[in-house]
C-alpha cells in the first residue's frame, strides 16, 4: 500500500517568507509526527498529533512554527518569517497507535521536504 | 532527559564482512527501540523494532539486540553488501500509555556505513 508522502520534496525560499509543508500519512494511521533533521544536529521531534487529542507541541522551536491536521489525516507544517537556521529536512511519520499498551506503534517515515532558506 | 548516542559516527568495511553498530541510551526506561536506515537525500526506512520486553529481533541478514538495563542496543549485519551502505539511526520511545502522548522518538546521532566492494 501507499506509504507516507510529503510535498514538496524540495523548497527554496527567501528569508522572511512563509512556507507550508504537507504530509499525507498512511491511510488509517491515527498518529502523525513531524521531525526536523538539520545538518550536524540529527533528528529532533517537533510536534505530534493523536486522534482528536490536543497535539504535543513541545518540540516546536519558536512561535513561528505551527502545524495543523485536518480531518484526522493530512497535516500542514507552517513556518512563518523563515530564517536561515530553519534550513533542514522536515520529516513526517505516521503510526497506528494501539492503546492496549502492547502495540508496537511503529513509526513509518515519509521521504522528507528539504527546505533551503536563502 | 533521554540522550541517545551511536558510536562510531562512520564505519567502512569490506564487502562480505559481518559488522556491529552500537546504540546507547541514558535512560533505561523505554517502551521500545527502533532501528532505521537513511539513504542520502531520502527519508527513513524502518528496519527493526524491539519492544522493551524483548531481547532481540531478526530480519534477514539483520539482527538487533536490546539490553535495556545497561542502556544498549546493537545492530548486527551479516555478510555485508554494497547496498547496505547508508546511515543507520536508532531511536527510543519513552514508556507510558499512548493516551498521554508518549510517542515521540529520541534519535541517536547515526552511524554512516560504507561497504567497500
Amino acid at each position: 500500500g501507499a506509504g507516507v508522502s510529503q510535498s514538496p520534496s524540495n523548497k527554496v525560499t527567501e528569508k522572511g517568507k512563509d512556507v507550508e509543508l504537507r504530509c499525507d500519512p498512511i491511510s488509517g494511521h491515527t498518529a502523525l509526527y513531524w521531525y526536523r533533521q538539520s545538518l550536524g544536529q540529527g533528528l529532533e521531534f517537533l510536534i505530534y498529533f493523536q486522534g482528536n487529542s490536543a497535539p504535543d507541541k513541545s518540540g516546536l522551536p519558536s512561535d513561528r512554527f505551527s502545524a495543523e491536521r485536518t480531518g484526522g489525516s493530512v497535516s500542514t507544517l507552517t513556518i512563518q518569517r523563515t530564517q536561515q537556521e530553519d534550513s533542514a529536512v522536515y520529516l513526517c511519520a505516521s503510526s497506528l497507535v494501539v492503546f492496549s499498551g502492547r502495540g508496537r506503534n511503529e513509526q513509518f517515515f515519509g521521504p522528507g521536504t528539504r527546505l533551503t532558506v536563502l | 532527559k533521554q540522550e541517545v548516542t551511536q558510536i562510531p559516527a562512520a564505519l567502512s568495511v569490506p564487502e562480505g564482512e559481518n559488522l556491529v553498530l552500537n546504540c546507547s541510551f541514558t535512560d533505561s526506561a523505554i517502551y521500545n527501540l527502533q532501528w532505521f536506515r537513511q539513504d542520502p537525500g531520502k527519508g527513513l526506512t524502518s528496519l527493526l523494532l524491539i519492544q522493551s520486553s524483548q531481547r532481540e529481533q531478526t530480519s534477514g541478514r539483520l539482527n538487533a539486540s536490546l539490553d535495556k538495563s545497561s542502556g544498549r542496543s546493537t545492530l548486527y549485519i551479516a555478510a555485508s553488501q554494497p547496498g547496505d551502505s547508508a546511515t543507520y539511526l536508532c531511536a527510543v520511545r519513552p514508556p507510558g500509555s499512548s493516551n498521554f502522548g508518549n510517542e515521540k522518538l529520541t534519535f541517536g546521532t547515526g552511524t554512516r556505513l560504507t561497504i567497500i566492494p
